[in-house]
């Protein structure tokens, strides 16, 4: 039973289309979080969501748009894609002990 | 602006030695360090953690060292074994209360 689980795993698609990206969390968390791990290897945070409120929006371009329905879940919307967004974007949630826990990622492809 | 730092992208180890993963950091308000291994196609999964009151942390195979005054952390394997192979990500925070922010990692090979 994923503790963490992302859906889909691999997105491929065409620059200007939308698309959305789904986490859901059977952990209990409060906490969930949007990480972008881009060519260059960085794991940089996107956006923080605690009890789904906004807590964290860390200069994602506003054709992101996190949305979090009730706090087991933590989807993705990016809107007209670019080259750019290609990257691997990994949905975590965090207990009271402050761990993390990650999902398996969603590699997306802008083509 | 890397606030987390692994100099090394990779590291080749043989088995049964020790490996030593290496992380600075450059932010003196981090107090919480930790260390994630990530196999391909799976997310990070938490290996150990240190805070910020101490200067080394053990569990099992698995050290972590710190050292405030240098700003720098390191991560022992010992003895190493081929399932060890992974890419290894220093991760620090403020007190737990920010997210964490991640270095580029390093892959480890555990050659048998």
């Amino acid at each position: 039973d994923t503790a963490v689980s992302q859906t889909p795993k691999y997105l491929v698609t065409q620059m200007g289309n939308d698309k959305s990206i789904k986490c859901e969390q059977n952990l209990g968390h409060d906490t969930m979080y949007w990480y972008k791990q881009d060519s260059k290897k960085f794991l940089k945070i996107m956006f923080s969501y605690n009890n789904k409120e906004l807590i964290i929006n860390e200069t994602v371009p506003n054709r992101f748009s996190p949305k979090s329905p009730d706090k087991a879940h933590l989807n993705l919307h990016i809107n007209s894609l670019e080259l750019g967004d290609s990257a691997v974007y990994f949905c975590a949630s965090q207990g009271a002990t402050g761990g993390y826990t990650f999902g398996s990622g969603t590699r997306l492809t802008v083509v | 602006d890397q606030q987390v730092k692994q100099n090394s992208p990779s590291l080749s180890v043989q088995e049964g030695r020790i490996s030593i993963l290496n992380c600075d950091y450059t932010n003196s308000m981090f107090d919480y360090f930790l260390w994630y291994k990530k196999y391909p196609a799976e997310g990070p999964t938490f290996l150990i953690s240190i805070s910020s009151i101490k200067d080394k942390n053990e569990d099992g195979r698995f050290t972590v060292f710190l050292n405030k005054s240098a700003k720098h952390l390191s991560l022992h394997i010992v003895p190493s074994q081929p399932g060890d192979s992974a890419v290894y990500f220093c991760a620090a925070s403020d007190s737990g209360n920010t997210p964490l922010v991640f270095g580029k990692g390093t892959r480890l090979s555990v050659i048998a």
